[in-house]
């Protein structure tokens, strides 16, 4: 069974400093991956996708994600951390052409000024 | 375009009571799945329907909990009777290619407290 899991639950970062949360991912067969993030009160928003191909992928607000086979890793970064970055991040696996969706349990980034 | 739409946006009912929600997907959306996010955790998939029919319900609590997407437009997740365990967030996702590559975009969500 596929599985997925964010290491650290909550982390501070100074804004202006970078960022990287962590995932790993179990699944037998060739992953899809995702990175959501979910503000207060607000549904998940995509910010980015790993199908195939170039392991290193461009998603929306600033954020990219490295794809590591050899991990079992779909890091997401960011060079510089926003304010309005605050929020829930989840990283998820999806079960062949990105269906059925499995959530990690989540990392909070909350950002100081 | 229209996002996927919820509601209602909260409820608060008594445990032993009925609720439901209702989802209705981005226009043309073939697929549909109900996940539930109980607090502090990430959400879980109850249920996926590919236009009326369930392509998976093995998370589902079927005694308590049923779905349905009757026209394969939009969907009602219903749960009788509540119990405490299932205050949570309900979350309606929907995606655009039937069986293919695709990206899941979610609504608001509903939050359910049972007291």
């Amino acid at each position: 069974a596929q599985s997925v899991t964010q290491p650290d639950i909550h982390i501070t970062v100074s804004e202006g400093a970078s960022l990287e949360l962590r995932c790993n991912y179990s699944y037998g067969a060739t992953p899809y991956l995702f990175w959501y993030v979910q503000s207060p009160g607000q549904g998940l928003q995509l910010l980015l996708k790993y199908f195939s191909g170039d392991t290193l992928v461009q998603g929306i607000k600033g954020f990219e994600a490295e794809f590591k086979r050899s991990q079992s890793s779909f890091n997401l970064r960011k060079p510089s951390v926003h304010w309005s970055d605050a929020a829930e991040y989840f990283c998820a696996v999806g079960k062949g052409a990105g269906n059925m969706l499995t959530f990690g349990g989540g990392t909070r980034l909350m950002v100081k000024p | 375009e229209a996002g996927v739409a919820q509601s209602p946006r909260y409820k608060i009912i008594e445990k032993r009571q009925s609720v439901a929600f209702w989802c209705n997907p981005i226009s043309g959306h073939a697929t549909l799945y109900w996940y539930q996010q109980i607090l502090g955790q990430g959400p879980k998939l109850l249920i996926q329907f590919q236009n009326n029919g369930v392509v998976d319900d093995s998370q589902l609590p079927k005694d308590r909990f049923s779905a349905e997407r009757l026209k394969g437009v939009d969907s009602t997740l219903k749960i009788q009777p509540a119990k405490l365990e299932d205050s949570a967030v309900y979350l309606c996702a929907s995606s655009g290619l039937a069986g293919g590559l695709n990206t899941q975009y979610f609504g608001p969500g509903t939050r359910l407290t049972v007291l």
